[in-house]
């Protein structure tokens, strides 16, 4: 138990789909980060929130949709996802948005195919 | 790029033995986790090193940093199955403008053999 819930572990979506994966941070950080895990590839960061205002989009495409209602919760919408989109998204949350030496906590993950 | 490159991509050792990954990284950085990931889930902190430390033990673990060398290596001591899993070291280094960036590898997969 890390203080960082996803839900759901597992998805299954067709390229026509709209779906959203959900994080909960219970650690009281105030910043939050997507990240995508993909076979072979280092961690990618997407997206990440600070106070709940998004402060960083690394090039992510437009089918991926972020929003951070409060500090606590961050979703990642998906519609119209490829194939290649099929990988593990991990959220995270840290103290405050990349701080040098801040330890960022992870979530296990959504594992999330594309069919 | 910042970075982190672990090395060897995969170990595998029989329990008991002591296990070592290392990273190297290309910028300065302020200071170097590791993290480690069981198959299929989150990532857990380990350990974090700043670049002023040289060495650094948490238990069975034992973390060097080597800032002239751009190098880092992980030590694990006295190694059991249940550490089986990926280890990543991740940087952190001044990003654009003051945001600090926790750049990930891909990882060093240990499969410690029973």
């Amino acid at each position: 138990e890390t203080g960082v819930t996803q839900t759901p572990r597992h998805l299954v979506m067709g390229m026509t789909n709209k779906k959203s994966l959900k994080c909960e941070q219970h650690l009281g950080h105030n910043a939050m980060y997507w990240y995508k895990q993909s076979a072979k590839k280092p961690l990618e960061l997407m997206f990440v929130y600070n106070f709940k205002e998004q402060t960083e989009n690394n090039s992510v495409p437009s089918r991926f949709s972020p929003e951070c209602p409060n500090s606590s919760h961050l979703f990642l919408h998906l519609h119209t996802l490829q194939p290649e989109d099929s990988a593990l998204y991990l959220c995270a949350s840290s103290q405050e948005r990349a701080t040098s030496g801040n330890t960022i906590y992870f979530g296990e993950g959504s594992w999330l195919t594309v069919v | 790029s910042q970075q982190g490159e672990e090395d060897p991509q995969a170990l595998s050792i029989q329990e008991g033995e002591n296990a070592t990954m290392n990273c190297s990284y290309k910028t300065s950085i302020n200071n170097l986790q590791w993290y480690r990931q069981n198959s299929g889930r989150g990532l857990v902190h380990l350990i974090l090193i700043r670049s002023n430390e040289r060495e650094k033990h948490s238990g069975r673990l034992r973390v060097t940093l080597d800032t002239s060398k751009k190098s880092s290596s992980l030590l694990i001591t006295a190694s059991r199955a249940a550490d089986t899993a990926s280890y990543f070291c991740a940087t952190d280094a001044l990003g654009g403008g003051s945001n600090y960036k926790l750049t990930f590898g891909k990882g060093t997969l240990l499969t410690v053999n029973p």
